[in-house]
């Protein structure tokens, strides 16, 4: 079975500040792919990331950057220069190959930018 | 262009009554989803259809049932609502099957059953 787990539960930062939110991953299985999801409060899913677990590099999409570790089982979201739009609540999820095609999900890390 | 559109997006009713959430997704894909986010914010698959199949039954009450109608619809009707179908209810839809497709998500539908 697969699991995903987001530990913290609620961040605040001051805006400008960097935060970085964890994820780790549990799944035997060695073909997986790993996702993250912004809910904003508007209440949509906006999808942001998808990495392959054969590719280990690090992803950066402007203030945004991904680090995946496989000896860890983690892809942590590094969120540069915070801005208030940023306050959101943050998913990871993680779908397998043998699991069909659904998306287990953390529990999500609220975000909160102090402006 | 909303890619899934999912309708309506609140919807209050009593427990009992028999309610439907309608979804649409203009972007070709081949695969439609419904997931269930509770008041704790996590979220559930319930079902998957590709081309009108259905591939996932994630153990959910039969008194919820998924109608495609074409592969790009994914209605979801629910029987006899209960106190403990109140959360959002959340169309996604991908291209094709497959772990690595990605999923993209209607603005979700807020059931309140009262």
């Amino acid at each position: 079975a697969q699991k995903v787990t987001q530990a913290q539960t609620e961040i605040s930062v001051v805006e400008k500040e960097d935060v970085t939110l964890d994820c780790v991953y549990e799944t035997r299985d060695t073909t997986y792919y790993l996702f993250w999801y912004k809910q904003p409060p508007s209440g949509e899913l906006v999808f942001l990331i998808r990495r392959n677990s054969f590719d280990e590099q690090n992803e950066i999409s402007g203030r945004y950057s991904w680090n995946f570790q496989k000896s860890t089982s983690s892809f942590n979201f590094t969120i540069t220069a915070s801005q208030v739009v940023d306050s959101a609540v943050y998913f990871c999820a993680l779908s397998v190959d043998f699991g069909n095609e659904k998306l287990t999900f953390g529990t999500g890390t609220r975000l909160t930018i102090i402006p | 262009d909303t890619a899934v559109s999912q309708t309506p997006k609140y919807l209050v009713t009593q427990m009992g009554n028999d309610k439907s959430i309608k979804c649409e997704q203009n972007l070709g894909h081949d695969t439609m989803y419904w997931y269930k986010q509770d008041s704790k914010k996590f979220l559930k698959i319930m079902f998957s259809y590709n081309n009108k199949e259905l591939i996932i039954n994630e153990t959910v009450p039969n008194r919820f049932s998924p109608k495609s109608p074409d592969k790009a619809h994914l209605n979801l009707h629910i029987n006899s609502l209960e106190l403990g179908d109140s959360a959002v209810y959340f169309c996604a839809s991908s291209q094709g099957q497959g772990a690595k497709n990605i999923q993209y998500f209607g603005a979700g539908t807020r059931l309140s059953v009262l």
